[in-house]
């Protein structure tokens, strides 16, 4: 069955960087792209980019352009979702999401059929 | 950007209700609409793409409808599992989601 397991929760200091790992099982992890969203404390969700984890080819949304590099490494089935220069307002629960439409199928779908468990991003001094 | 609204932001109702939620788009997305269900302390469930086509494993009780801008998620017989959150998404340019629609206990 599909799985994506992320890492475990972080504490970091304001303009730190953060790492989020996502290790998928249970299908092809090069035939999707991977996506990530964040959902801070109470609050709805927010789309943050993708990663073609084929080509390595990435999208971010704009607000998150210059601040996020997602990666991975196919040798473990694994994405990452780099966040640099945090705030406060970066305190979210980080997760990845797989799109629904194979890869090699060309346009990506942009809706996500199973996610990781979440990841909680705290950023505090 | 594509802005997405959802309507009402809470319901309260008994298992049994039909349950009605609005998701209005800023501009047409055509049918690239999605909603998903969230339980407290898990991640979104896909439960409707395309609009109005049923994931699969979904139960059938939920049925979504609508194109352009204006977009429905109903619940035809509401269950005890199905008090959450509920989210729609656009799809048609990157992505944006709605605020969500709680539905509760009456």
């Amino acid at each position: 069955q599909v799985q994506l397991v992320q890492s475990g929760a972080e504490v970091k200091k304001p303009g730190a960087s953060v790492k989020v790992s996502c290790k998928a099982s249970g299908y092809t992890f090069t035939g999707y792209y991977m996506h990530w969203v964040r959902q801070a404390p109470g609050q709805g969700l927010e789309w943050m980019g993708w990663i073609n984890p084929n080509s390595g080819g990435t999208n971010y949304a704009q607000k998150f352009q210059g601040r996020v590099t997602m990666t991975r490494d196919t040798s473990i089935s694994t994405a990452y979702m780099e966040l640099s220069r945090l705030r406060s307002d970066d305190t979210a629960v980080y997760y990845c999401a797989r799109d629904t439409v194979l890869l090699w199928f060309g346009e990506l779908s942009y809706y996500f059929d199973y996610w990781g468990q979440g990841t909680l991003v705290t950023v505090s001094s | 950007d594509i802005q997405m609204t959802q309507s009402p932001s809470s319901v309260s109702a008994s298992v049994g209700d039909r349950v009605t939620i609005t998701c209005r788009a800023s501009q047409g997305i055509s049918s690239w609409l999605a909603w998903y269900q969230q339980k407290p302390g898990k991640a979104p469930k896909l439960l409707i793409y395309a609009a109005s086509s049923l994931q699969s494993g979904v139960p059938s009780r939920f049925s979504g409808s609508g194109s352009g801008t204006d977009f429905t998620l109903t619940i035809s017989s509401l269950q005890p599992e199905d008090f959450a959150t509920y989210y729609c998404q656009q799809a048609n340019s990157f992505v944006t989601f709605g605020p969500g629609t709680k539905v509760d206990i009456k």
